[in-house]
Order: C-alpha cells, then sequence, then structure tokens
C-alpha cells in the first residue's frame, strides 16, 4: 500500500505569511493529490485535485504543486479563516484511497 | 445545491452492528461513485468504502473486510454502510463523500454522523 506523509505536523505562522505543506508518497501516484482543509467539528473542504488544480470557489492565495512522490500546498498570504488542519489524499486505482497524517496551522 | 446529509450514528456494543444512511440531493446521485471516510476523535481521515455508480463494484480499507457492507438505493437517492462485528476501534466519525470520479477526489461531504463502539 502506498504511505503518505506530511510536514511539518504542526505549523505556526502569523496573518500575511507565506505557508507551506509537503505531502510525499511512499510510491509515485503521477499527479493523483488532492488537499483538502479541515476546522474542528468540521468536514473536511476540498482545496486542490490533480495535485494543481484549485477547487472552484475556493481563493487564489491556495496553490498545489508537484508530482510523483512529492507535492506541496502553499498559501501566498495566510488569513485569519485559513488556520485549520491540512490534510492530502492520493489515489491510485479505484480500489485503495490514504489521507495523509494531516499539518495543523496555527497562530503564531 | 449538493447536500449530503448523514444520520444512524451512535453507541454501541463491541460485537454490535449498525447501519448508518446517508441522504443526497443536489446533483444526479445514479451518476456518482459514493464512498465512506471516516474520522476517529483527534485523528486524521481514513477512507472506508467506495460504491460504484450501479452498485456493481465495491471497494473496503482492509480494516472493514468482511465486517462492513457499503450499498445505494438509486431510486432513494441514499447511500449506506452495514457494520457488523464492530470494534472499539470503529469509534469515529462518519461521513458520506462524494467520490468526483476521472479525478479522484471526494468533492462535496456530509457533515458526519458520530458512531462511539463501547460496553
Amino acid at each position: 500500500d502506498i504511505q503518505m506523509t506530511q510536514s511539518p505536523s504542526t505549523l505556526s505562522a502569523s496573518v500575511g505569511d507565506r505557508v507551506t505543506i509537503t505531502c510525499r508518497a511512499s510510491q509515485s501516484i503521477s499527479s493523483w493529490l488532492a488537499w483538502y482543509q479541515q476546522k474542528p467539528g468540521k468536514a473536511p473542504k476540498l482545496l486542490i485535485y490533480k495535485a494543481s488544480s484549485l477547487e472552484s470557489g475556493v481563493p487564489s492565495r491556495f496553490s498545489g504543486s508537484g508530482s510523483g512522490t512529492e507535492f506541496t500546498l502553499t498559501i501566498s498570504s495566510l488569513q485569519p479563516d485559513d488556520f485549520a488542519t491540512y490534510y492530502c489524499q492520493q489515489y491510485n486505482s479505484y480500489s485503495v484511497f490514504t489521507f495523509g497524517p494531516g499539518t495543523k496551522v496555527d497562530i503564531k | 445545491e449538493v447536500q449530503l446529509v448523514e444520520s444512524g450514528g451512535g453507541l454501541v456494543q463491541p460485537g454490535g452492528s449498525l447501519r448508518l444512511s446517508c441522504a443526497a440531493s443536489g446533483f444526479t446521485f445514479s451518476s456518482y461513485w459514493m464512498s465512506w471516510v471516516r474520522q476517529a476523535p483527534g485523528k486524521g481521515l481514513e477512507w472506508v468504502a467506495n460504491i460504484k455508480q450501479d452498485g456493481s463494484e465495491k471497494y473496503y480499507v482492509d480494516s472493514v473486510k468482511g465486517r462492513f457492507t457499503i450499498s445505494r438505493d438509486n431510486a432513494k437517492n441514499s447511500l449506506y454502510l452495514q457494520m457488523n462485528s464492530l470494534r472499539a476501534e470503529d469509534t469515529a466519525v462518519y461521513y458520506c463523500a462524494r467520490f468526483s470520479g476521472l479525478e479522484a477526489h471526494f468533492d462535496y461531504w456530509g457533515q458526519g454522523t458520530l458512531v462511539t463502539v463501547s460496553s
């Protein structure tokens, strides 16, 4: 099975900061990677799919990049609404999906 | 507006059974793969199961194979998860999610329903 790691596990940042979260897969997943944002007590929200495609309605300060085994989610200028936990998710067939362990972005 | 509303969660003893339901609206339910994803308290997300549009293909995470069954009723726009032989480690919020298909992500999620397995 493909394993996913994320770094860092926790990130402390200030409003206006540029934030980068890294997700790594244990083997190549091409561009089959999505990013989600989750706030406490709420369902996850899709931000990015196919590694770099921005979901409709998601602010343009969010961007994704990468392919193969290494991917990044970047928030160009952190806003108060962005303090949350972020998960990556891989897909390599209809039979298995795996989420990363999450990165919590909190206030510095 | 796409809406997914889960129900059926609750407290159940180890070894017991529970059936979760998800009522879908705002899209053509029969045109999409559907999924269940769970989240144990304070933990990350774990994909549980997927089902094809017509129910002919179903996939499960290894930890629930043989115990959980995903199903759907397209006439009722509903998704189900029958959970048998429940264990303490199945305790989680269970989310119903729409699977996008070819682009391989979960684009809409319900609010979740909590399942607690405890004696």
